[in-house]
């Protein structure tokens, strides 16, 4: 099983609090993406970064940042929670092959 | 942008029917990926096709990757009720080569 890991697991927040979701992994991996994804939807990407200093956008417009300052680490940032944001986030890197190895996620609520 | 499309989006199967999703991508892959999510969990990494034509089988999952390279499927022979999940492809595309996640097959089944 490869090592990356999410944190908090679970996360039940305020509105308008700030939070950051944490995700490493210590496999040295280039490439980190973070999905959000409602039960038994389909992933959406919202951010990637090909390595330091890079991060890019996904598809589904999000009002998260990240940043990338160093290799293993890729903390997600939510500057105002609000309930539309509730959600799982899963946090992935993928190796020189292209295959991804997922974080066991961070279930989201806002109230 | 690169599209990856899977159908069916849900099935539901007796135990011991087999059971088939299909995947199609809008441009030629270099590589096709499938993983497999339990209900609550995170997407894990099943196999990776890579030829023109390629067959790969696990146990009773049997994966296709087309001769154009533009299409996939998994095919499970005899369902168990292990096998309840949601089922995604996944290809290298777009800038940098980022993954794009199909929508995704849940299956179940009942026993």
């Amino acid at each position: 099983e490869a090592d990356i890991y999410q944190t908090p697991r679970y996360l039940v927040i305020g509105t308008g609090k700030k939070i950051t979701l944490e995700c490493s992994q210590t496999m040295g991996h280039d490439k980190m993406y973070w999905y959000q994804q409602d039960p038994g939807m389909e992933l959406h990407l919202i951010h990637y970064s090909y390595g330091v200093n890079s991060t890019e956008k996904g598809d589904l417009s999000s009002e998260s940042t990240v940043s990338r300052i160093r290799t293993e680490h890729f903390p997600l940032t939510l500057e105002s929670a609000r309930p539309s944001h509730t959600s799982q986030y899963l946090c992935a890197s993928s190796d020189g092959l292209g295959r991804a190895f997922f974080g066991q996620g961070t279930r989201l609520t806002v109230v | 942008g690169q599209q990856v499309m899977q159908i069916p989006q849900y099935q539901h199967v007796q135990e011991g029917e087999d059971f088939t999703t299909y995947c199609n991508s809008s441009t030629t892959l270099s590589n096709i990926q499938w993983y497999k999510q339990r209900p609550g969990g995170h997407p894990v990494f099943l196999i990776q096709l890579v030829k023109s034509g390629e067959v790969k089988k696990q146990k009773r999952l049997t994966f296709q990757f087309g001769e154009a390279k533009k299409n996939s499927s998994l095919h499970i022979t005899a369902t168990q009720t292990t096998d309840v999940g949601t089922y995604f492809c996944a290809g290298p595309g777009g800038y940098g080569n980022k993954l794009v996640f199909g929508a995704g097959t849940i299956l179940r089944v009942k026993s």
